[in-house]
């Protein structure tokens, strides 16, 4: 099955913790981005990828990192935590080519809690 | 990426179906026309897309006006698993790849 896995599903910890967030697909997509989701701002683009070793910075990038040293895998690293970076975080990816048919595929979310 | 103003809520009853407009006055001739949701608890997920012809798929239809400068998500018969909210978006065909742009979109409820 087409799809893109999120570990874990829900996290809380505390300020200061490392922390990373995986997002693996299984499309062997080029793009990859991570997506970050709060009451009343909707959901806003943090880091993407458009493909191996190729990062950039999305809207809100502050305070996140990210790699993409594997096709399939697109970590959301966290060094230090803050409790503003409470939030749902989605990631998602699709086929670069220059189509309209670029959908893109999210994956269930990850629910942080920073305390 | 052109703007898109989508009503905040729709309400609907089951079996029935649902018109959800959007207007994107500031369209190009490169835009297409596309539309996801999200349901409660879970991540967005695309339903259909289109630049000037109307589309159908198995989850919905789309209406495009004319002019281009609306269109309208249509399902047949709503659901309660309809129940979500729904994102239109504009995609430059020449930005394969690039984040799309989340409005506040409508919340759609449906009722038994």
């Amino acid at each position: 099955e087409a799809q893109v896995t999120q570990n874990p599903r829900y996290l809380i910890t505390v300020t200061g913790k490392k922390l990373t967030v995986t997002c693996s697909q299984n499309m062997n997509h080029e793009y990859m981005s991570w997506y970050r989701q709060d009451p009343g701002l909707g959901l806003r683009q943090i880091y993407y990828s458009m493909n191996v070793e190729v990062t950039d910075k999305g809207d809100v990038p502050e305070g996140y990192k990210v790699s993409r040293k594997e096709k399939r895998n697109f970590p959301l690293i966290l060094e230090s935590p803050s409790p503003n970076q409470t939030s749902l975080y989605f990631c998602a990816s699709s086929h670069t080519l220059a189509d309209s048919y670029n959908e893109q595929f999210f994956g269930p979310g990850t629910r942080l809690t920073v305390l | 990426d052109a703007k898109t103003t989508q009503p905040n809520s729709m309400e609907s009853n089951e079996e029935e179906p649902v018109h959800l407009p959007c207007n994107h006055s500031t369209i190009s001739g490169t835009d297409y026309i596309h539309w996801y949701r999200q349901l409660p608890s879970q991540g967005p997920e695309y339903v259909i897309h289109g630049l000037t012809s109307n589309v159908n798929n198995r989850m919905a239809s789309l209406a495009i006006a004319e002019d281009r400068k609306s269109s309208t998500l249509i399902l047949h018969r709503a659901t309660l698993r309809d129940a979500a909210v729904y994102y239109c978006i504009l995609r430059d065909v020449r930005q394969a790849g690039t984040a799309l742009i989340f409005g506040k979109g409508t919340t759609l409820s449906v009722s038994s």
